[in-house]
């Protein structure tokens, strides 16, 4: 099963409205980190969080990390086209300070001029 | 700013044979992470280095191998490829401390076997 879950898996929205997406371990999370794909191409680092309770923001996109739920949740503002892609959340689940990131599936978001 | 940088961007390789796809991570990171991207998945996490040697393992096959060399860049070699190891490579740098470990990533090497 997955370890990180992401929902939803794919979402169309019109330019202007507010979205959310969400991020939820099986695991303890060390550490949560979300990406943001375009089709065939690297990860752009957003945000990282760590402590429970933490709420980071960049221009429209704002991220929460609820440590008890072991969950996070990616919300973006009056959404536009080039918000377009696919979000991906990261998580350093396995602990004892190995680092490596386990990923979800990822959400594709499609935003309509 | 200085980004991760890798090369090739694009490699296109027959079954059976080998290639190295080379990262040079941002100045001043000492480790170096390396992520598989298959079509239409998530990344998984294969090897990582720091300091220059070999941090954790994850899913890479016997067939790869890795290393980080002196000056920080890090070459993930592949042999005896197989149609299944067509995909996004990854490579990420960081300073891990203690529990801060951000990653930055490249754009990724894109190979496809033939």
């Amino acid at each position: 099963s997955q370890e990180l879950e992401q929902s939803p898996q794919s979402l169309i929205v019109q330019e202007g409205k507010n979205l959310t997406i969400n991020c939820t371990s099986s695991k303890t999370l060390y550490g949560l980190y979300w990406y943001k794909q375009k089709y065939g191409e690297g990860l752009i680092f957003l945000m990282m969080l760590q402590k429970g309770g933490e709420e980071k923001s960049h221009e429209k996109i704002t991220a929460k990390l609820d440590e008890k739920k072991q969950q996070s949740s990616l919300h973006i503002t009056a959404s536009q086209p080039s918000h377009a892609g696919i979000y991906l959340c990261g998580a350093d689940i396995s602990g004892a300070g190995s680092y490596q990131l386990t990923f979800g599936k990822g959400t594709k978001l499609s935003v309509i001029p | 700013a200085a980004g991760v940088i890798q090369s090739p961007r694009h490699l296109i390789k027959e079954k059976r044979e080998t290639a190295t796809l080379k990262c040079y991570p941002i100045p001043r990171h000492d480790t170096v992470y390396w992520y598989q991207q298959g079509p239409g998945q998530d990344p998984q996490f294969l090897i990582s280095f720091y300091e220059k040697m070999q941090s954790d393992k994850g899913s890479i096959p016997d067939r790869f191998s890795a290393q980080q060399f002196s000056d920080y860049h890090s070459e993930l070699n592949m042999s005896s490829l197989e149609l299944g190891d067509s995909a996004l490579y990854f490579c990420a740098s960081g300073i891990p401390a203690g529990s801060y470990n951000e990653q930055f990533f490249g754009p990724g090497t894109r190979l496809t076997v033939l």
